[in-house]
Order: structure tokens, then C-alpha cells, then sequence
């Protein structure tokens, strides 16, 4: 059974840090890697898609890398505002499946 | 914009109820899922679907069906509703192809007293 994993499972930070969180995966037969970032009282929505070792992607503040050998991604928040607290969900495919595999994602708080 | 909604936000049921969940997409997605969310352990793949008829089960199927009918449409049957059914139901959709983010619908908290 695929066995993704977030960590820190929670985090607080002042707003104008930077912060970052891991997710770990089996190398063995991945995919495919999708972040997303869950808000209190709205749906999921995807942050990045990543297939390849050594992918890096980046919209606004908000970044993440893949190394796929080692099983690894880091989501990174450069300068963290309120509006990022969320929750925040890695999900893995490995081949030969349809489903992503979540892991139980990291609660981000960001105190003014 | 890729719409995914679900019947309810808010559903309050008795125990040994019927209980329907349903989800639409408007995007011709291939694939549909229904997942569960439960404090400490993260989002649970109950049942997912690859095409009109076709159904899989997920990690946690047990006490639960599904129907699906037409390409839009998925839906979540308690066939008797229990206690530790109470949950957030999240409905998801995706294209066929892996690479393609899944799009999820606002969730619907199910309350079975």
C-alpha cells in the first residue's frame, strides 16, 4: 500500500515568514506528484502538478520541488500571509493506478 | 471554470436511513471519486468511477455504493446510515489523463445521530 507522508502534521508562523513543509513517498514506480491547498469552508484546489526528478514549479510566493529518486517534494512560502493558512495536501500516483493516494497534509496558521 | 457540485453542504440523518450523495461535474471528465474526511486521517478514497457504469472500489467501500448512470453524475448511496458514517464527503473529478489535477466539490458534512 502506497504510504504518503506530511510533515510537520502543523505550523504556526508570523506573517512575513518564509516556511516550508516535506512530503515522502516510495520511489519506487511514481508518476506523478499533486499539491493542494485546502482553505477552511472551500474545496481543495490544486497548487502544482510534478512528474519529473528534479521538477521545480512556482506560482506567486508559493514553490515546490520533486526529487523522485529519493522520494521527496518540499512546498516552499516565501514571505507567508494570513490568506495562506490552510491546509496543505500532497497526493501521489503510482503507475498502473487511477488514484491518487493523499497524505494527511500539513495545517499551516499564519498570525498576523 | 471546471464546476464540481454536491447536493448538500449540510445533511443531518438517522441511523438506518438511506442516505444520498450526490455530486455533478460540468467538464466531461472521465473520472470520479468520492472521498472522506476525518480528523487525523486525512482524505479516504471510498469509491471511484473511469467511465458511465464503471465503478472501483477505494480504500474504505465497506457500507457504501455508488451509481453511475450518466457521464456528469456520481453518486454516494449509504444504504443505511451508521454512527461512524458522520463525516465531510468530498466529491472529486479528473480528466482521463494522470498528469490533469482533480477537481473537488465543496464537500458535504453528514451528521448520522
Amino acid at each position: 500500500i502506497l504510504n504518503v507522508e506530511q510533515s510537520p502534521q502543523s505550523l504556526h508562523v508570523q506573517e512575513g515568514d518564509s516556511t516550508n513543509f516535506t512530503c515522502s513517498f516510495p520511489s519506487s514506480n511514481f508518476y506523478a506528484l499533486h499539491w493542494y491547498r485546502w482553505e477552511t469552508a472551500k474545496s481543495p484546489e490544486a497548487l502544482f502538478v510534478m512528474t519529473l526528478n528534479g521538477d521545480e514549479k512556482k506560482k506567486g510566493r508559493i514553490s515546490a520541488t520533486l526529487n523522485t529518486k529519493e522520494g521527496y517534494s518540499y512546498l516552499y512560502i516565501k514571505g507567508s500571509q494570513p490568506e495562506d493558512s490552510a491546509t496543505y495536501l500532497c497526493a501521489v500516483f503510482q503507475g498502473g493506478s487511477e488514484k491518487l493516494v493523499f497524505g494527511k497534509g500539513t495545517k499551516l496558521t499564519v498570525n498576523p | 471554470d471546471v464546476k464540481v457540485t454536491q447536493s448538500s453542504r449540510y445533511l443531518v440523518k438517522r441511523t438506518g436511513e438511506k442516505v444520498f450523495l450526490e455530486c455533478v461535474q460540468d467538464m466531461d471528465h472521465e473520472n470520479m471519486f468520492w472521498y472522506r474526511q476525518d480528523p487525523g486521517l486525512g482524505l479516504r478514497l471510498i469509491y471511484f468511477s473511469y467511465d458511465v457504469k464503471m465503478k472501483e472500489k477505494g480504500d474504505i467501500p465497506e457500507g457504501y455504493s455508488v451509481s453511475r448512470e450518466k457521464k456528469e453524475r456520481f453518486s454516494l448511496i449509504l444504504e443505511s446510515a451508521s454512527t461512524n458514517q458522520t463525516s465531510m464527503y468530498l466529491c472529486a473529478s479528473r480528466s482521463g489523463r494522470l498528469h490533469y489535477e482533480q477537481y473537488f466539490g465543496p464537500g458535504t458534512r453528514l451528521t448520522v445521530t
